[in-house]
C-alpha cells in the first residue's frame, strides 16, 4: 500500500490560496490519490481525487506531478471555514482508507 | 457529493448496556461500508468492513463479538457496541463506498459520539 507524507501544519491568510502538499513516492500506476478533510468534531468530507491528470471541482484543484510521486491540493480562496485537518490518502487494493495525521490548515483572518 | 447519515449523533449510556448505531447511504446503494473509531486528538482508525449480505471483516485487535455489524440492505449498516464500557467512549464514524463504473469514492457520515458512564 502506498503511504503518504504530509507536513503537520500550515496556515494561510483568508482569501489567499492554500497549497497543501503531499508525497506519495511509492504510488503505483493505477492507484488514485484522494483528499479528505475533517473539520473539528465532524465526519471527514470528500474533496477530490485524481490519477495523473490535474483535477478541479467546486471545492478545490488537485495538481499531480508527472511522475505521480507528489501532489498539491489547492484551495483557491481560503475562508475561515476551511480550517480543518486535510488528509491525502492512497487507498489500498481493497478500498481501505488509512488516515495518517494529515495536515492541519489554519486560515487566519 | 453523496450523503451518508448516522443515527444517533450522540448517545450516553450506562456501563454494561448495548448501543446500536445506524449508518445509511441516502442517495446511493453501498455494498460496502466501513466503520471507524476516533479517540480525542487522534486520527480515524478503521475497525471493520461491512459487506452487504455477508459477514463483516474486522481489523486486527477489534473484537467481533463486542462490535457487532449487520449490513442487511444496500443502504443500511449497523454497529452495535455490546456490553459497553467507559473505554469504548469514542467518536464512531461510518463511510459508504459509492461505485460509479471504475471510479469509487467513500463518503462519510457525520459521526456518533458515544459516552459510556
Amino acid at each position: 500500500d502506498a503511504k503518504t507524507t504530509q507536513p503537520p501544519s500550515m496556515d494561510c491568510a483568508e482569501g489567499r490560496a492554500a497549497n497543501l502538499p503531499c508525497n506519495h513516492s511509492t504510488i503505483s500506476g493505477n492507484e488514485y490519490v484522494y483528499w479528505y478533510r475533517q473539520i473539528h468534531s465532524q465526519g471527514p468530507q470528500y474533496i477530490i481525487h485524481g490519477l495523473k491528470n490535474n483535477e478541479t471541482n467546486e471545492m478545490a484543484s488537485l495538481i499531480i506531478t508527472e511522475d505521480r510521486k507528489s501532489s498539491t491540493l489547492i484551495l483557491p480562496h481560503a475562508t475561515l471555514r476551511d480550517t480543518a485537518v486535510y488528509y491525502c490518502i492512497v487507498p489500498s487494493a481493497n478500498s481501505k482508507l488509512t488516515f495518517g495525521k494529515g495536515i492541519t490548515l489554519s486560515v487566519r483572518p | 457529493g453523496a450523503v451518508v447519515s448516522q443515527h444517533p449523533s450522540r448517545v450516553i449510556c450506562k456501563s454494561g448496556t448495548s448501543v446500536k448505531i445506524e449508518c445509511r447511504s441516502l442517495d446511493f446503494q453501498a455494498t460496502t461500508m466501513f466503520w471507524y473509531r476516533q479517540f480525542p486528538k487522534q486520527s480515524l482508525m478503521l475497525m471493520a468492513t461491512s459487506n452487504e449480505g455477508s459477514k463483516a471483516t474486522y481489523e486486527q485487535g477489534v473484537e467481533k463479538d463486542k462490535f457487532l455489524i449487520n449490513h442487511a440492505s444496500l443502504t443500511l449498516s449497523t454497529l452495535t457496541v455490546t456490553s459497553a464500557h467507559p473505554e469504548d467512549s469514542s467518536f464512531y464514524i461510518c463511510s459508504a463506498r459509492d461505485v460509479q463504473g471504475i471510479m469509487e469514492t467513500q463518503y462519510f457520515g457525520p459521526g456518533t459520539r458515544l459516552l459510556v458512564l
